[in-house]
């Protein structure tokens, strides 16, 4: 099976930095996604990492290690509307067809 | 436009019956997924399908049945065997690859058993 942790909650102010942490144990590894999602809406994609290293978009950057089994994502410049859960997704390629298995979802507050 | 379309967002029944949450895609993706979330929790997989007349259990399929009869059609029936009912429903699409391809999700169904 699969085991994705990632932290519950989180606080940050205006213009400041957060990094949140995902830490998962999975076989057939095959890609991971974060996604935002704003309370009682949809999730919405927010990078992809595949191989190790750091992807870069804008105030928001995903950095992967494969060996570790870690992921972490970057918000910069943190504003009001970055208030979301962000959600960790690990792809698991399956004999079926490709599935995504998520985190728990990390609340941040974003104060002014 | 293109997207997915999840009707109706709030959704009240009796325990006992069963009901058919529905979505609607309109991106040519063969690949659909439905999900649960319970408050302050993440997503978990119902039932998945990668292609028209096909579908594979999810992590989380007791309880709940799954058709695909058509590619942009892939409604969930919610049964009375599902013990816990009460939970936000998100459907997603995406293309069916190996490659890297993001799931697109709709803008839920709020279902309510009392």
């Amino acid at each position: 099976g699969q085991n994705i942790d990632q932290p519950t909650e989180m606080t940050a102010t205006e213009g400041a930095i957060v990094q949140i942490n995902c830490t998962y144990q999975t076989s057939g590894f095959n890609g991971l996604f974060w996604y935002q999602q704003h309370a009682g809406e949809a999730p919405t994609f927010l990078s992809y990492n595949v191989l190790d290293g750091l992807e870069e978009k804008g105030r928001f950057s995903s950095f992967l290690s494969r060996s570790k089994g870690y992921s972490y994502l970057l918000l910069k410049e943190l504003q009001m509307k970055d208030s979301a859960s962000y959600l960790c997704a690990v792809r698991v390629l399956k004999a079926a067809g490709n599935k995504l298995t998520f985190g728990g979802g990390t609340r941040v507050l974003v104060k002014p | 436009d293109g997207g997915i379309t999840q009707s109706p967002k709030y959704l009240f029944r009796k325990e006992g019956q069963n009901v058919t949450l529905s979505c609607e895609q309109n991106l040519n993706h063969d690949a659909m997924y439905w999900y649960r979330q319970d408050p302050g929790q993440g997503l978990r997989l119902i039932y998945y399908s990668q292609i028209v007349n096909d579908f594979q259990k999810g992590d989380i399929a007791e309880g709940y049945s799954v058709s695909r009869e058509k590619k942009e059609s892939f409604p969930l029936t919610v049964t009375s065997a599902q013990k816990n009912p009460t939970a936000f429903y998100l459907c997603a699409s995406s293309i069916a690859s190996t490659q890297y391809y993001e799931q697109y999700f709709g803008p839920g169904t709020r279902l309510t058993v009392t």
